[in-house]
Order: structure tokens, then sequence, then C-alpha cells
């Protein structure tokens, strides 16, 4: 697609419950990062995907926390037994390999645990 | 370490003024790309500039001009003249290019406010 898409835009959960958040990355783009940002902070690295690579989950923040991208493309970041501290924005970027040239944003994914 | 450091955390000027957005970096690394971001209200983050470590002509791009001087570790950002279409929340960023493992290493931003 022309951009980085992300599904849904919003997304309200119940403590304790799971959440599935998509991301379609540029058509061509080999490389895919999922970030968090929490209200009024920076971007927090999660995992990054490059081709075939084994994913750099160096970033995640607890074992709750998965991301899967299937085929090299779409890519899905799975939250188990949410808590209310993971509410927060969750953004997804891809770029061409080694992100030099920048990153392409999705508009993220807004997540609020009550 | 890697690391990038916005000390400003919020800015306020009134439109026309000239406004600098600090950014220091450390990294261990002799190849490094450096980055400014911009996030609108909106919310969705746009790729302003990138530098590679071995350039450090400044850029000038319309309103907005860059500064980076590897003997401070520093990447400032300036805008000339600036508008309310301004106002955004703008992130400094460094990319090592060895022991960083390709990922983006943002600053915490900082917040621009463009008063009429």
């Amino acid at each position: 697609g022309a951009g980085v898409s992300q599904s849904p835009s919003n997304k309200v959960t119940e403590k304790g419950k799971d959440v599935e958040l998509r991301c379609d990355p540029i058509s061509g783009h080999t490389a895919l990062y999922w970030y968090r940002q929490s209200l009024g902070q920076g971007l927090e690295f999660l995992i990054y995907f490059q081709g075939n690579s084994a994913p750099d989950k160096s970033g995640l923040p607890s074992d709750r926390f998965s991301a899967e991208r299937t085929g090299g493309s779409v890519s899905t970041l799975t939250i188990q037994r949410t808590q209310q501290e993971d509410s927060a924005v969750y953004l997804c970027a891809s770029s061409f390999i080694g992100g030099a040239d920048g990153y392409t944003f999705g508009s993220g994914t807004r997540l609020t645990v009550v | 370490a890697q690391k990038v450091t916005q000390a400003q955390t919020e800015i306020s000027v009134v439109e026309k003024e000239d406004v600098t957005l600090d950014c220091v970096y450390e990294t261990r690394d002799t190849t490094y790309y450096l980055f400014w971001y911009k996030q609108p209200p909106s919310g969705e983050l746009v790729f302003l500039i990138r530098r590679n470590s071995f350039d450090e002509q400044n850029e000038i791009s319309g309103r907005y001009s860059w500064n980076f001087q590897k003997s401070t570790s520093s990447f400032n950002f300036t805008i000339t003249a600036s508008q309310v279409v301004d106002s955004a929340v703008y992130f400094c960023a460094l990319i090592p290019s060895y022991t960083g493992g390709f990922k983006t290493i943002f600053g915490a931003g900082t917040r621009l406010f463009v008063k009429a």
C-alpha cells in the first residue's frame, strides 16, 4: 500500500484480556518495527523484523508480549493478559534494510486497558 | 552507551520567531545516522531529515535548517519564522550502524507550541 496501515486505530479492552494489533507495512520494505509511546512520552522500542532473520525482541517488556511477521509482510503484535500499564499508543514503522533512509510510521493503535 | 538527549521538554514561541531544538547524541560507533521526525497533533510521525556521520554539512530546506557538529555530538534543528502549523512534537533519533542492531533510538521529544 501507499503507507503503513495499522488496525484497529483504537482498542479498549478489559484488564486480563488478550489483544492483537496489526500492521501492514509498505510494499517492498524489508524491515518492520514496533514502538510504544505512552502518554506524553518518547518512543520505546519493542521489536524489529528484518527479512527472514530472527527478530530483535530485546525491547519487549515482558513475556506477555509477542509479535510475528508472516510472509515478510503483515505483522501482528499480541499482548496477553493485558494490564493497565500496557495502555499506550503502539506504533508500527517500516523501512528498507537498515532503516538509514528513515522510517515510515503508521498512525498507531491507541490501546486503553480498563 | 547509545543515547539521544533532547533537554528541552517544551518550547513556546510566538509566530514568526525563530526557534532551535537541541539534540545531543552518544554512540561509540564511528558510522551512524541521525534523524529528525515530526509528530503533529494528528499523531503520525513524519520523517524530516537524515544525516550520516561522514557528512557534517549543514542543510537548509525552506524554513528548516539543521546544524550537525561531531565535535559536540549535536544535531540541532532550527525553524526560521515559525508558523502555527509547526506546532508538534519533534524527535531527534540515532541509528548506530553496528552496535545498535539497526534499530532507531529516539530522544524523548521536544513539544513545540507556536502561538498566533
